[in-house]
């Protein structure tokens, strides 16, 4: 079955410092999704991807994917302790006409800890 | 204001003993899904709702049922709770497939003694 693969599984880094997480699937994804799930709380949406190459940032963050669509990674520069948290990539298998299929499948995380 | 809500946050029972987990949403969305989320693991799909039309995932136990009376509400039943069922169960929404966002509620936390 598909499987969605994300490196490494924990990261701990000095404020200031750069973190990246990657995801990588079996299959081709229709699009990928990344979520933030702080400490005792639940995930909350950050971003989706859809197209082949796609490059999205949001402030500090920047979001790729990878031109066949089997990868993902989101790089956090100059990390802060807000940070502090676990990400997930989600995503869903591209059918052979480029259509969605199935339901979303989310990867292990990569729990990032910021020291102060 | 919150726009996914699940009540009890903290649920605590007996092995073996019914429970009921409840999910409601403002957001007037056709699909809300349950997750199974244990400590530094994923969140695992058990089943979903597309409006009124249920779909399970292959692996999830039969233990565990779910009611959708309405849009807004969603139940999680967990007919015998077992020591390896103790998790995060979180209920999310989207406004049509798994294409779209989702919105997770904050999680009922079910400690099986």
């Amino acid at each position: 079955g598909q499987q969605v693969m994300q490196i490494p599984q924990y990261q701990h880094v000095q404020e200031g410092e750069d973190f990246t997480t990657y995801c990588n699937s079996s299959t081709t994804l229709s699009n990928i999704q990344w979520y933030k799930q702080r400490p005792g709380g639940h995930p909350v949406f950050l971003i989706q991807l859809v197209k082949s190459g796609e490059v999205k940032k949001q402030k500090r963050l920047t979001f790729q994917f990878g031109e066949a669509k089997k990868n993902s990674s989101l790089h956090i520069t100059a990390t802060q302790t807000t940070d502090v948290g676990t990400y997930f990539c989600a995503g869903q298998k591209e059918t052979d006409y480029g259509g969605s299929q199935g339901n979303l499948i989310f990867g292990k995380g990569t729990k990032l800890s910021v020291k102060p | 204001d919150a726009m996914v809500i699940q009540n009890p946050r903290y649920q605590v029972t007996q092995f073996g003993k019914p429970v009921t987990l409840s999910c409601s949403q403002t957001l007037n969305h056709n699909v809300m899904y349950w997750y199974q989320q244990k400590s530094s693991q994923a969140p695992k799909l058990l089943f979903h709702y597309y409006d009124k039309d249920f779909n399970n995932e292959a692996d999830t136990p039969d233990n565990f049922q779910s009611r959708r009376p309405n849009t807004s509400f969603c139940f999680l039943d967990i007919r015998s709770p077992g020591l390896g069922d103790a998790a995060m169960y979180l209920c999310a929404t989207s406004r049509d497939g798994s294409t779209d966002t989702q919105y997770f509620g904050p999680g009922t936390r079910l400690t099986v003694l």
